[in-house]
């Protein structure tokens, strides 16, 4: 039984392009991120929602907006896209991280490789 | 601002070796934690390292925690291809206990 799943797992589009990709959790956490990672594989996070409020945003183009139409999901919507987007982006969750600060573990799915064209 | 740095970025080395690799901090982490991310994959959780000075064993990786908890080490004795992969640390931040991420440290494992 998958964990936390992303669709889709590769992404080819050209420049200017709208893309979305899904994540769904199983786990029944109320913590879900988005991460970027580049192609020097620095893991950057990106969105933090709890229960579906945005919680954190670190400094990301408004061209990315996500989404969470209920607590086990987190999609990620990205306008006009740019040929520096291109990375593996991975969606992860966890317990609220307040709830046990010291062994707050994240579960990451699988990625998904952008390519911008 | 709390920043954690990994060191080497990249260690290649043959099957059988003994490797340490390292995650610093000059502030001090309630906690931290080893991911391994293997290649196409998403980071998996192997430890967490809570009390300054502890050691924790997992097979053949041994993990340390700095006294003055601003440090820790994984060891892996008799390296293995399989222990191929991308080796991160994370820790939470005082502010928010949101994790703060190394930049990894990139081992393979030549058979």
């Amino acid at each position: 039984d998958t964990a936390v799943s992303q669709t889709p797992k590769y992404l080819v589009t050209q420049m200017g392009n709208d893309k979305s990709i899904k994540c769904e959790q199983n786990l029944g956490h109320d913590t879900m991120y988005w991460y970027k990672q580049d192609s020097k594989k620095f893991l950057k996070i990106m969105f933090s929602y709890n229960n579906k409020e945005l919680i954190i945003n670190e400094t990301v183009p408004n061209r990315f907006s996500p989404k969470s139409p209920d607590k086990a999901h987190l999609n990620l919507h990205i306008n006009s896209l740019e040929l520096g987007d291109s990375a593996v982006y991975f969606c992860a969750s966890s317990p609220p991280p307040a709830f046990d600060p010291l062994y707050n573990e994240q579960f990451f799915g699988p990625g998904t490789r952008l390519t911008v064209l | 601002t709390q920043l954690l740095e990994q060191s080497p970025q990249f260690l290649s080395i043959q099957e059988g070796e003994n490797l340490t690799v390292y995650c610093n901090s000059s502030s001090v982490f309630s906690s931290l934690q080893w991911y391994r991310q293997e290649p196409g994959e998403g980071p998996v959780l192997l430890v967490t390292v809570v009390t300054g000075g502890e050691v924790k064993k997992l097979k053949r990786l041994t993990f340390q925690f700095g006294d003055a908890r601003k440090d820790s080490s994984l060891h892996i004795t008799a390296a293995q291809p399989g222990d191929t992969g991308l080796y991160l640390c994370a820790g939470p931040q005082d502010s928010n206990y949101q994790l703060i991420w190394g930049a990894g440290t990139k081992l393979i494992i030549k058979p």
